[in-house]
């Protein structure tokens, strides 16, 4: 089955840049997303990168893919501290019927100022 | 713009009780999906529904059921209550692939989601 893993703690200081992983185990992941999730809050989708992409770029985030690995980041440049939350990473073999997604257990990301 | 609504945003409920969660998802949008995200744990996929028909089951107890309306919106039941259903219940929405294209089917939104709490 599916299973997606990710380190549980990543701190970092202001200013510096955040780079968080993800390893997936499924090869029919079509789909491969970010999600931010502060305290006592929804998921907010940041953003997503199919599977024939390598790299995708939107504003400070960087999302890599290295398909051969099974290996997905999330580079945050300029991290600040608006930026600490639990970043879920969550892929999905996609049908034509909708994405089931399974998720990742999370990284919680600190900012110190 | 128009997101996914959850009602109600917190719930509290005695064991053995039942309980209705209610989403109405982004407007367009014809996919809807339950997932339970527990405390301190990653979210996990329950049911989805594509058309008002079920199109994914999850790890979705037999004590629960869901359904999807003919204005898209879905309700998750919950019944005999357990304490272990104290969740974070969120409500999830796309197009999809097959309707809206690749490129239009990958973007799931998810609701603010409701808390419920079983005492």
């Amino acid at each position: 089955g599916e299973d997606v893993e990710q380190s549980l703690f990543l701190s970092v200081r202001e200013g510096d840049s955040s780079v968080i992983n993800c390893t997936y185990t499924d090869s029919s992941s079509t789909y491969l997303y970010w999600y931010k999730q502060e305290p006592g809050a929804g998921l907010q989708l940041l953003t997503y990168i199919f599977s024939n992409m390598d790299m995708k770029q939107d504003q400070r985030l960087t999302v890599l893919l290295n398909k051969k690995d099974k290996h997905l980041s999330l580079r945050i440049a300029d991290t600040q501290t608006g930026d600490s939350a639990i970043y879920f990473c969550a892929e999905s073999p996609s049908n034509n019927a909708g994405n089931m997604l399974t998720f990742g257990g999370g990284t919680r990301l600190m900012v110190k100022p | 713009a128009a997101g996914v609504i959850q009602s109600p945003r917190h719930l509290i409920k005695e064991k053995r009780e039942t309980a209705t969660l209610k989403c109405y998802p982004i407007p367009r949008h014809d996919t809807v999906y339950w997932y339970q995200q527990g405390p301190g744990q990653d979210p996990q996929f329950l049911i989805s529904f594509y058309e008002k028909m079920q199109s994914d089951k999850g790890s979705i107890p037999d004590r629960f059921s869901a359904q999807q309306f003919s204005d898209y919106h879905s309700e998750l039941n919950m019944s005999s209550l357990e304490l272990g259903d104290s969740a974070l219940y969120f409500c999830a929405s796309s197009l999809s692939p097959g309707t809206g294209g690749v490129l239009a089917g990958n973007t799931i939104y998810f609701g603010e989601g409701s808390w419920l709490t079983v005492v």
